[in-house]
Formats: structure tokens, sequence, C-alpha cells
């Protein structure tokens, strides 16, 4: 299985700052024949599911604001909110579909400073 | 917009069988590929399986022998079958539309194992 590892586990930062989640896999989840990382975000807030953000590491989700954005290629990737705001507060965990089992990172709590 | 909804028991003992359904509008689910997933409460997800239209299905490994999930494309539903439960089975599970990612998510349904 790829392991998923996100850091912190836990982050506070005041409103109007940027926020950055890591996340790094077990193994390349960049797919040499389409180019791709196959890396997902996804924000969970209290009692609801899971939410998709972005999508091939760095493709935003239809109407996801634009201070969410992703970057990273291979093992290493990386979640940004460029100006947090009240309604971010939430989890954020990193996934990859690259191979089965899809696998989730553990997630990273975010709140607000 | 696709919309899904799960339903089935809330409350189911050990070593009994866990069934639910989700049910899909807005959308057929002739295409894309349907998921189940679960969270233990305070915890985080874990991608239990997924069928296809053609009946076509992947599992966890985790959970491979106790998994079943099958599509009735008449119905626009899917469902997932979780056989000899334990407390350790106790989670929201929710069902997903995946094409690569999973992009649309049912609400969730609180299955506890408890006698």
């Amino acid at each position: 299985d790829v392991v998923m590892t996100q850091s912190p586990d836990s982050l506070s930062v005041s409103l109007g700052e940027r926020a950055t989640i890591h996340c790094k896999s077990s193994q390349s989840l960049l797919y040499s024949s389409t180019n791709k990382n196959y890396l997902a975000w996804h924000q969970q807030k209290p009692g609801q599911p899971p939410k998709l953000l972005i999508y091939w590491a760095s493709a935003r989700e239809s109407g996801v604001p634009d201070r969410f954005s992703g970057s990273g290629s291979g093992t290493d990737f990386t979640l940004t909110i460029s100006s947090l705001q009240a309604e971010d507060v939430a989890v954020y965990y990193c996934q990859q579909y690259y191979s089965s089992p899809f696998t989730f990172g553990q997630g990273t709590k975010l709140e607000i400073k | 917009q696709v919309r899904l909804q799960e339903s089935g028991r809330g409350l189911v003992k050990p070593s009994e069988t866990l069934s639910l359904t989700c049910t899909v509008s807005g959308g057929s689910i002739s295409t894309y590929y349907w998921s189940w997933i679960r969270q233990p409460p305070g915890k985080g997800l874990e991608w239990i399986g997924y069928v296809y239209n053609n009946g076509k299905t992947d599992y966890n490994p985790s959970l491979n022998s106790r998994v079943t999930i099958s599509a009735d494309t008449a119905k626009n539903q899917f469902s997932l079958s979780l056989s000899s439960v334990t407390a350790a089975d106790t989670a929201m599970y929710y069902c997903a539309r995946s094409g690569f990612v999973f992009d649309n998510w049912g609400q969730g349904i609180l299955v506890t194992v408890s006698s």
C-alpha cells in the first residue's frame, strides 16, 4: 500500500495569513505515461463529508476559491491557503489514486489562531 | 449535480452482516466508479472498495474477505455488504463517485456495532 504522511498533524494560523500543509507519499505518484501526479486534497468541515478541493496535485475543483492551491510532484506535495478565512477551519486530507488500495493521509486539523 | 444518499441499519450486532445502499440521483451509475469509504469516530478515512458498471469490483485487501459491493443499474443504486462485523467496524460510512478522484460524496451514515 502507498502510505501517505501529512505534516503537521495540527496547525493554528491567524486570519488572513498563509497556511501550508505537507503530504509525503511512500512512492512516486507521478505516472510517466500521462505526466500527471495522482494526488488529491479533500477538506472536511465538522459534521460534514469530505469535499474535493484539488486533483492532479494542482488542479482546483470547480467552485473552490482560488486562495486554495496545490503543488508538488513525485512524493512531496503541498496544499496552500494563501489568506486564511474563518470558513477554512477544517481537517484536510491528501489522498493518492495512483494505485489500489487508494489511501489517505492521517489528516491535518487547521484552526484559527 | 449528482447527489448520493446512504441508507441502511445504523445498529448492527457483532458477527452479523452490515448492509448499506447508496442511491444516486442526478446522474447514472452506468458511468464512473462508485466507492464506499469509512471513517471511525474521530479518525481518518479508509477506502473500502468500488464497483463499476460492468460489475468490476476492487476491494481494500484489509477488508477483502468480508466485503461485497454490487450495483443495481435499474434502481441507480449500489450496495455494500460487510460480514462478520466487530466493534472495529463502527464508523461513518460514505458512498462516493470516483472517476479518478472522489468528487462527489454522500452525507454519510453512522453504523454502530454493538450487542
